[in-house]
């Protein structure tokens, strides 16, 4: 079965620190992973997206995130987050179904809080 | 660039009322969706549609309908209103797998 699971519902982290949000997912072709991200009261918003070959892709606003087939992770990091990173993030992943429209499989999210 | 507008952004029905949200792009996209976000519960799909007056069932399409009259707008209706379905709901629209475009959502009050 198709899935994705974000481990942590809530991350708290000092304004500076370095941030890593965890996502495993269950698929058995290839898959395509996304990390969006929702601030308060928007719609969800593209941070990166991995296809194929770097397992390492770089995102918008110092987001990267590694795609590991072995360990069927997609983990997402940032060096030094700013409060303004306070938000809901997703991890998402595409199952091609027919034609070019794939279904996407959420992730519950997980809400980052940061400190000053 | 484009834009993904939900009208309206808050919604208030009764019980058993019929209810209807709205979504427009200027993306030229062909396929668009709508999403219901509930607390604790992520993203669940409601519908679907690839192209003008397709139409295709998510995983949660019992109690909505929902119409693709032009490529740039998607509606959604709640045939019936129920108080559990105080909701987020979510427009988007995409040109290929996966990269989708969001609008803010429209929240869903039912009283």
């Amino acid at each position: 079965a198709q899935s994705v699971t974000q481990p942590d519902a809530r991350v708290t982290v000092s304004e500076g620190a370095s941030l890593q949000l965890r996502c495993k997912y269950s698929y058995s072709g290839t898959p395509y992973l996304f990390w969006y991200v929702q601030y308060p009261r928007q719609g969800l918003q593209l941070l990166l997206k991995y296809y194929s070959g770097d397992p390492v892709v770089q995102g918008v606003n110092g987001f990267e995130a590694e795609f590991s087939k072995s360990n069927s992770s997609f983990h997402l990091r940032k060096a030094s987050v700013h409060w303004s990173d306070s938000a809901v993030y997703f991890c998402v992943l595409s199952a091609p179904l027919t034609g070019n429209t794939g279904k996407l499989i959420f992730g519950l999210g997980t809400t980052l809080q940061v400190q000053p | 660039g484009g834009i993904i507008t939900q009208t309206p952004k808050f919604l208030i029905g009764q019980e058993g009322q019929k209810l209807t949200l709205k979504c427009q792009q200027n993306f030229n996209h062909d396929t668009m969706y709508w999403y219901r976000q509930d607390s604790g519960k992520g993203l669940r799909l409601i519908y679907y549609s690839i192209t003008e007056n397709d139409l295709q069932k998510g995983d949660l399409s019992e109690g909505y309908d929902a119409s693709r009259e032009k490529k740039s707008s998607f509606s959604l209706t709640v045939t019936s209103a129920q108080k559990n379905e105080m909701a987020v709901f979510l427009c988007a629209s995409s040109i290929n797998t996966g990269q989708l475009y969001f609008g803010e959502g429209s929240k869903l009050t039912v009283l």
